[in-house]
């Protein structure tokens, strides 16, 4: 999975309690993105980074917040769960996003089901 | 707003045969037609991908085929084997010079190839 660990890989947890999903990459690549996956809807974009501090927001960020302190690392935070933010969440990279087209490589995903 | 129409929901063929998957898109902007491969518990993985340019590109037994003024391509899987078997989506994205690539994904195409 081109260098990209998510952790955990399986979560379950309440309604109404904080949970936090890292992404963690060793191929020092610029952009960093999370998507969910749900049956029906494919991959859709929650949040991106193009940089240490600098993030936007993708077509499904209500309730999500990101952070990147560090290249490598890009953490993925769900503020207070609902059971509607129950899906398979994938960790995404490329290398500089500058109109090339580029692959996406994507992490091994983390199972999440909130109660 | 779904801005890639990916037909059909799933897909069983016999071992042998040609798997295929249409794609439809609304946005004339989009200038690179990727196809992912995603095996069960792993992320996606880039499969083949086109550029509006070419009305067709083959890889192996992966072919896709593009239809620019219909607004359609579609992924051809020749000989189709059992380890073929796995979900398949197509995207559609605009590079844009210096920054963000935005890669809309279809829902996917689940396919089994039975021996």
């Amino acid at each position: 999975d081109a260098g990209i660990t998510q952790s955990p890989r399986h979560k379950v947890t309440e309604t109404g309690t904080p949970v936090t999903l890292r992404c963690h990459q060793t191929e020092n690549h610029r952009y960093m993105y999370w998507y969910r996956q749900d049956p029906g809807h494919g991959l859709r974009l929650i949040h991106y980074s193009y940089g240490v501090k600098d993030t936007d927001k993708g077509e499904v960020s209500d309730g999500y917040s990101v952070s990147r302190s560090k290249t490598e690392d890009f953490l993925l935070t769900l503020e207070s769960a609902t059971s509607s933010q129950t899906s398979v969440y994938f960790c995404a990279i490329s290398e500089s996003g500058q109109g090339l087209q580029e692959t996406q490589y994507f992490g091994p995903g983390t199972r999440l089901l909130v109660l | 707003q779904q801005q890639v129409k990916q037909s059909p929901q799933s897909l069983i063929v016999q071992k042998g045969g040609i798997s295929i998957i249409n794609c439809a898109y609304e946005n004339t902007a989009f200038d690179y037609f990727p196809w992912y491969q995603q095996f069960p518990g792993k992320g996606p993985a880039l499969l083949i991908a086109i550029r509006p340019d070419v009305s067709e590109k083959k890889e192996g037994r992966f072919t896709i085929s593009f239809n620019k003024s219909a607004k359609q391509f579609s992924l051809h899987i020749m000989d189709s084997q059992p380890g073929d078997s796995a979900t398949y989506f197509c995207a559609a994205s605009t590079g844009r010079s210096g920054g963000y690539q935005k890669v809309t994904f279809g829902t996917g195409t689940k396919l089994q190839v039975i021996p």
